[in-house]
C-alpha cells in the first residue's frame, strides 16, 4: 500500500541551529500538507501546496520557517533557526483533489522534533 | 478565517458505553472528514462525507453531516478499549482542510 513518507522520524537539535524534514507524498497526489501538532492539541497547518505551489501559508512563521516543493513531488520543510518552542511532531501528508475539493488526507509517521 | 469548533474536548466513558463527538461550522461546507489519531500516532482517515444530511455506518460508528452542512457527529456505540484515540473533524472548504481541535475518547478502567 503506498505511504507518505517522512525523514527523520527524530530529531534533537540546540537552539539557534537550522534543521531539514523531508516528505514524499503518495504518487499522484497533487496536494501536500505540512502539520505541526503539539502534544495533545490537533494539527496545526503550516503549509498547503497544490502541486508545486504554495495554497495556504498564512500560518507558517516565515521569519524562520520556510518550505518548498519544487517539482510539485516531494517537499523539505526547514526551520532557521530553531527555537524551543518548536518542539513538535511535524506531519506531512497528501491528497488528491477532486473538482477543487479536498479529498482524504494520507498521513506520513512524522518527524519528533526536540529543540535543547 | 473558517473555524470549526470540536466538542467536547475530553470524554471519559466506561467500557461499553457510548460516546459522541460534535463539529460546527458556521459556515456551509463543502464536505467533512473524521479522523482517528490513536496515542502516539499519527491521524487516519475514517470516512468522508459530501451530502446535506448523508449519515455513514462502519460497525459501531455512526457519522452524520446536517442537513444545512455545518455540523457533523461521530457515535460510536458500546465502546471498547481500541477506541481508544482522538477523533478530529476536518471541514473541507475548496481546497482547504479546517481541522477541528479534537475529542479525546478515555476508557475508564
Amino acid at each position: 500500500e503506498a505511504e507518505v513518507a517522512q525523514s527523520p522520524r527524530y530529531k534533537i537539535t540546540e537552539k539557534s541551529q537550522a534543521v531539514a524534514f523531508w516528505c514524499d507524498p503518495i504518487s499522484g497526489h497533487a496536494t501536500l500538507y505540512w502539520y505541526r501538532q503539539i502534544l495533545g492539541q490537533g494539527p496545526e497547518l503550516l503549509v498547503q501546496f497544490q502541486d508545486e505551489s504554495v495554497v495556504d501559508d498564512s500560518q507558517l512563521p516565515k521569519d524562520r520557517f520556510s518550505a518548498e516543493r519544487l517539482k510539485g513531488v516531494d517537499s523539505t520543510l526547514k526551520i532557521q533557526p530553531a527555537e524551543l518552542g518548536d518542539s513538535a511532531m511535524y506531519l506531512c501528508a497528501s491528497s488528491l483533489t477532486d473538482r477543487g475539493r479536498s479529498t482524504e488526507a494520507f498521513f506520513g509517521q512524522g518527524t519528533r522534533l526536540t529543540v535543547v | 478565517g473558517q473555524q470549526v469548533m470540536q466538542i467536547p474536548q475530553y470524554q471519559h466513558v466506561q467500557e461499553g458505553e457510548d460516546f459522541t463527538t460534535y463539529c460546527n461550522s458556521s459556515t456551509t461546507l463543502s464536505n467533512i472528514q473524521w479522523y482517528k489519531q490513536r496515542p502516539g500516532g499519527h491521524p487516519v482517515f475514517l470516512i468522508q462525507l459530501v451530502k446535506s444530511g448523508e449519515v455513514k455506518k462502519q460497525k459501531r460508528l455512526t457519522f452524520q453531516f446536517g442537513e444545512a452542512k455545518k455540523n457533523s457527529s461521530l457515535h460510536i456505540t458500546a465502546t471498547q478499549t481500541t477506541d481508544v484515540g482522538t477523533y478530529f473533524c476536518a471541514a473541507g472548504s475548496n481546497y482547504q482542510l479546517i481541522w477541528g481541535a479534537g475529542t479525546k475518547l478515555i476508557i475508564k478502567p
